[in-house]
């Protein structure tokens, strides 16, 4: 079946950019729309942004244009970039697969825990 | 604070029926599917329902996802032990032009 795999730095200093990567194993990135989420400490979830694999993408206003989400079909990895990062940044961030034809999120990478320390 | 609202706590007995509800509006819920999720400490959250009210494979019958007008609700029959979790519901906002997650319910099997 499908997996996910998040990878990249665990510490970003504030004002910095954080970096994530999402590899996709066992299925093509090239069939479906790909989603970023994360969770602060404690707190529920939060939808960042997706991606199809021809590079249209749409992520939350919230973020107030400090995302910036690719994809790389060659690899099979879709990344997360997120600029001028502060502490209100940390969280587990996730990708996961939307499933054809909506927006249920089928299958999740396992999360990466990014801190921004204050 | 979560346009879709969720109560942050529920709780039942074994083989009880538990209902979990989600509150949204006409932009959301009201003209887009609504899923679920469970999490478990620690874990990734894990698709339990999508549309009209469909299960991945393993989602075993016990859960159910009705929906009337702007609010849907997430039932659980004969609960057990390991229903014990965090809940979620989720749906595309057309006005907001965004994912939204409700705040979760967190669930208790006493």
């Amino acid at each position: 079946q499908v997996q996910l795999q998040e990878s990249g730095p665990g510490l970003v200093r504030p004002s910095e950019t954080l970096s994530l990567t999402c590899t996709v194993s066992n299925g093509s990135i090239s069939t479906h729309f790909w989603s970023w989420i994360r969770q602060p400490p404690g707190m529920g979830l939060e939808w960042i942004g997706h991606i199809y694999y021809t590079g249209s993408t749409n992520h939350s206003p919230s973020l107030k244009g400090r995302v910036t989400i690719s994809v790389d079909t060659s690899k099979n990895q879709f990344s997360l970039k997120l600029n001028s990062v502060t502490a209100a940044d940390t969280a587990v961030y996730y990708c996961a697969r939307n499933r054809r034809g909506g927006g249920a999120l089928d299958y999740w990478g396992q999360g990466t825990p990014v801190t921004v320390p204050s | 604070q979560s346009v879709l609202t969720q109560p942050p706590s529920a709780s039942g007995t074994p083989g009880q029926r538990v209902t979990i509800s989600c509150s949204g509006s006409s932009s959301n819920i009201g003209i887009n599917d609504v899923y679920w999720y469970k999490q478990l400490p620690g874990a990734a959250p894990k698709l339990l329902l999508f549309t009209n009210d469909q299960r991945p494979s393993g989602v075993p019958d016990r859960f159910s996802g009705p929906k009337s007008g702007t609010s849907a609700s997430l039932a659980i029959s004969g609960l057990r032990s390991e229903d014990e979790a965090d809940y979620y519901c989720a749906a595309w906002d057309d006005t907001l032009t965004i994912m939204l997650f409700g705040g979760g319910t967190k669930l208790t099997v006493l």
